[in-house]
């Protein structure tokens, strides 16, 4: 089955440092990727959808320039939460779109700012 | 609105059948899918469905009838280890999928 690896799976940071999460397809060609935040005993909250080679499209609500996207290439998305903030506090998990537009979820980033 | 619904706790015992009802608005309808997810884990993908019918895989068994609008999620002969959240999500027509708020099922011995 497709695999997806997310790097880091736990970060811990200081508020106002900014923060690199990385998503990549490990043996498939992913032209989309989506970013989810989950907060404790919720559901996933898509953030945006992002597709290789062009400008993510953002969530309503969803800052872009606090949260940006970039997928650079068909195997590598990456998520940067700039100036972090302890509300920013959460689980980050990306996935990759299949054939069926089904999704294949990364092990997500556990993300604490303090 | 593209509402998905599903009840949020349910509880069974350990060796029993246990049925996982979804429930979503038709407009748009292009596939049905449902993912488990343990705690502190991300999701991973049980079953697809985008005809009438059901689909079985092993323990798991998922439903689907399109005019209705209503999905369930089997499962049988539970193990301690299926304690976790389960997520209906559906397609609508584009790249994204909708999450309905997940089933947090908990399997008691």
């Amino acid at each position: 089955g497709a695999v997806v690896s997310q790097h880091p799976s736990r970060v811990i940071c200081k508020s106002g440092t900014s923060v690199k999460i990385e998503c990549r397809s490990l043996d498939f060609q992913a032209t989309t990727m989506f970013w989810y935040r989950q907060f404790p005993k919720q559901s996933l909250m898509l953030m945006a959808t992002s597709n290789e080679g062009s400008k993510a499209t953002y969530e309503q609500g969803v800052e872009k320039d606090k949260f940006l996207i970039n997928h650079a290439s068909l195997t590598l998305s990456t998520l940067t939460v700039t100036s972090a903030h302890p509300e920013d506090s959460s689980f980050y998990i990306c996935s990759a779109r299949g054939g069926y537009n089904e999704q294949f979820f990364g092990p997500g980033t556990r993300l604490t700012v303090l | 609105g593209q509402n998905i619904d599903q009840p949020t706790e349910m509880t069974a015992t350990e060796g029993a059948i246990v049925q996982i009802n979804c429930t979503y608005q038709t407009s748009g309808f292009n596939g049905l899918f449902w993912y488990q997810q343990h705690a502190g884990e991300a999701p991973t993908f049980l079953s697809y469905n985008v005809l009438d019918g059901l689909e079985e895989k092993g323990r798991f068994s998922s439903f689907l009838s399109r005019s209705k609008g209503y999905s369930y999620l089997l499962l049988k002969e539970l193990q301690m280890k299926d304690s976790a959240s389960y997520l209906c999500a559906v397609n609508f027509g584009n790249e994204k999928l909708t999450f309905g708020t997940g089933t947090r099922l908990t399997i008691i011995p």
